[in-house]
Parts: C-alpha cells; sequence; structure tokens
C-alpha cells in the first residue's frame, strides 16, 4: 500500500533556513501536500504540489519534488519560533485510481532555537 | 467564508458509552472525510462520503464504527460502546469536490476513561 515516511526531528536557530524532509512509495500520486499543526490544534495546509512539476515557491516556503526518487521536500527561509510546529507530508492518489484519501507521513516536529 | 467545523472540541467518555462528533464542512463543500490521529502519529484515514453516500470506508474499523453525512445537517461520526484505544484525536475535512486539496477542521479530543 501507499506509505509515507519523514523523520522525527528538526532542530534550528532561528533566522537559519529549514529543510524538511519526505519521501512516498506511490508513483501515482497526483498531489503532494505539506500541513501543519501547532500543539492541540488542526491541521493548516502549508502548501501543494501537482506531480508534474519539479517546484513551487510560495514567500518563505520552496517544495522541490523528485519524482523519479520519490522526495519531497519543504524548505522554510529564515525561520522564526512562530515556525515551531509539527509538519506533515502527504500524498493523494491519482484521478484514475479515485482514491481520495490522504496518506499522511508521522510528521517533523521542528523546534526553533532563538 | 467560515472553515471546517467540528463540535464538541473535547469529548470524555466512559468505556462503554457512546461518542457521537459532529463536522460541519466548508460552504459549498459537499465531500467529507475522516481522519484519526493516535497520540505521537500521523493522522490515518477512516472514511469519505458525500451528501447521504458513504464513498469510501476502508479505514474505519469493522465493528462499532460508523459514519454518516446526510441531506441536511452535519457529518456525524459515531462511535459504539468506547474503549481506551479509541482515545485520539478525529479531524474531518472537506473539499469541493473538483479538486484534491481538503481542508481540516480543528478536530475533536476524544479521552475515553
Amino acid at each position: 500500500g501507499e506509505d509515507v515516511e519523514q523523520s522525527l526531528f528538526l532542530s534550528v536557530r532561528e533566522g537559519d533556513s529549514s529543510v524538511i524532509n519526505c519521501t512516498y512509495t506511490d508513483s501515482s500520486s497526483t498531489y503532494l501536500y505539506w500541513y501543519k499543526q501547532e500543539p492541540g490544534a488542526g491541521l493548516q495546509l502549508l502548501t501543494y504540489i501537482f506531480s508534474n512539476m519539479d517546484m513551487k515557491q510560495d514567500q518563505r516556503l520552496t517544495v522541490l519534488l523528485n519524482k523519479k526518487d520519490k522526495h519531497l521536500s519543504l524548505r522554510i527561509a529564515d525561520t522564526q519560533t512562530g515556525d515551531s510546529a509539527i509538519y506533515f507530508c502527504a500524498e493523494s492518489g491519482s484521478m484514475d485510481t479515485g482514491r481520495r484519501a490522504l496518506t499522511f507521513g508521522s510528521g517533523t516536529r521542528l523546534q526553533v532555537q532563538p | 467564508n467560515a472553515g471546517v467545523m467540528q463540535n464538541p472540541r473535547h469529548l470524555v467518555r466512559r468505556r462503554g458509552q457512546e461518542a457521537r462528533l459532529r463536522c460541519s464542512p466548508m460552504k459549498g463543500h459537499s465531500h467529507v472525510y475522516w481522519y484519526r490521529q493516535l497520540p505521537e502519529e500521523g493522522l490515518k484515514f477512516m472514511v469519505y462520503l458525500q451528501k447521504e453516500n458513504i464513498i469510501d470506508e476502508s479505514g474505519m474499523p469493522k465493528e462499532r464504527f460508523s459514519a454518516e453525512f446526510p441531506k441536511e445537517g452535519p457529518s456525524i461520526l459515531r462511535i459504539q460502546q468506547v474503549v481506551r484505544g479509541d482515545s485520539a484525536a478525529y479531524f474531518c475535512a472537506s473539499s469541493p469536490g473538483q479538486t484534491d486539496t481538503q481542508y481540516f477542521g480543528p478536530g475533536t479530543r476524544l479521552t475515553v476513561l
């Protein structure tokens, strides 16, 4: 079945860049997503990328997709203490299969040191 | 445009009781998804519904769990005879149906004593 993996923890200093990595197994994935979850809160959609794209930039966020290696990354430039949270990578299935459920990684806890 | 709404935000039940979790999708969204997040884990898909239809329930436990999305009113996730292992955060998401982007509610945190 589908699987998504992420490293569990990342610690950076305020002002540095953060890079959170994710690998997935389903080569037919249509969209790949990054969600942010703060303690006790729901999931906030940060950004997503369509599978035929290599890169997407949105202000401080840059998403890179290597479809050949099934590797997705999220770069946060000029990381702030408010960026401290858990970041989830998720993928959705192919339009052809009709699978609509998202498969999530276990989340990467980003800790930003002042 | 209000976001996805879930209530209650926190629910405490004793073993053997029933839990009812409600989800109101974003305005204009007719597709609803339920996910469960166990402590320190990612979200796991449970069920996908459109109005009056269950489309995909492949992630639902076979017993005690049911879901509905009636023509009028919110979607309901019902857990009968709760056990301690049901303690988790239950998230609802909705989408307009034409794209895959799902928007999540704040979740219901269920605690079973």
